[in-house]
């Protein structure tokens, strides 16, 4: 399995401002994924980002809103802009194995906006 | 369209008994199913996988599950339950017909195992 890191693992921002969450990956990867899981709630899939093009998102989600770089194919980052209370949750980027279909998830990023 | 229904919000058990946590899922094509676990202020888990083949499949931790086409269920099983097992499951599913990779995930199912 790929192991999968996240910067930050937690943050508390102001109302109005950005961030910029990086996901790491020790490996090769084609496509990776940004899932955004809010309090109590399950995982919603933000966008897939593959490398060399522009990331697919999913429907209620915006390239303003939710900015996606993957400059390489071990790299990417989210970008939450001009946040809001309701951005609060847990943004997890994921992989796919190179066998077998399931995804590897990094350890997620906590977000609380005030 | 692809959906996932976890029946329970939580589900208690005591140590040493057995537990089922419940998925049922809708795909077009033939699904690829999976469960996760979630830790307190941790990632998501993989625990296993059914793609094809024998419907019981066993994963991490001890635990299994039992795909069933004719009723569409890919419940989490294990036989004995620990208090570690305590934590947050997730079933996700997705369907082999298209190009998407993309996994639809249930509510989650909180288990609370009681020493």
């Amino acid at each position: 399995s790929a192991v999968i890191s996240q910067k930050p693992s937690r943050d508390i921002c102001q109302r109005g401002t950005s961030l910029t969450i990086q996901c790491q990956v020790d490996s090769q990867v084609t496509m990776m994924f940004w899932y955004r899981q809010q309090p109590g709630q399950s995982l919603t899939l933000i966008a897939t980002a593959n490398q060399g093009s522009e990331a697919t998102y999913e429907s209620g989600f915006v390239i303003d809103k939710f900015p996606i770089s993957r400059p390489n194919l071990t790299f990417s980052t989210l970008t939450v802009s001009n946040m809001s209370p309701e951005d609060s949750s847990i943004y997890l980027c994921s992989v796919e194995g190179l066998i077998g279909n399931e995804q590897f998830f990094g350890p997620g990023t906590r977000l609380t906006v005030l | 369209a692809q959906s996932v229904a976890q029946p329970e919000d939580q589900v208690n058990v005591a140590e040493g008994n057995p537990l089922t946590v419940k998925c049922t899922y809708s795909v077009s094509g033939n699904p690829y199913l999976f469960w996760y676990v979630q830790y307190p202020n941790r990632g998501l888990q993989f625990l296993l996988k059914y793609i094809t083949g024998d419907n019981l499949v066993k994963g991490s931790y001890g635990f299994e599950a039992e795909f069933n086409k004719s009723q569409t269920s890919f419940h989490l099983k294990k036989p004995s339950a620990l208090v570690s097992d305590s934590a947050l499951y997730f079933c996700a599913v997705r369907g082999d017909g298209g190009a998407t990779n993309k996994l639809i995930f249930g509510t989650g199912t909180l288990l609370a195992v009681q020493p």
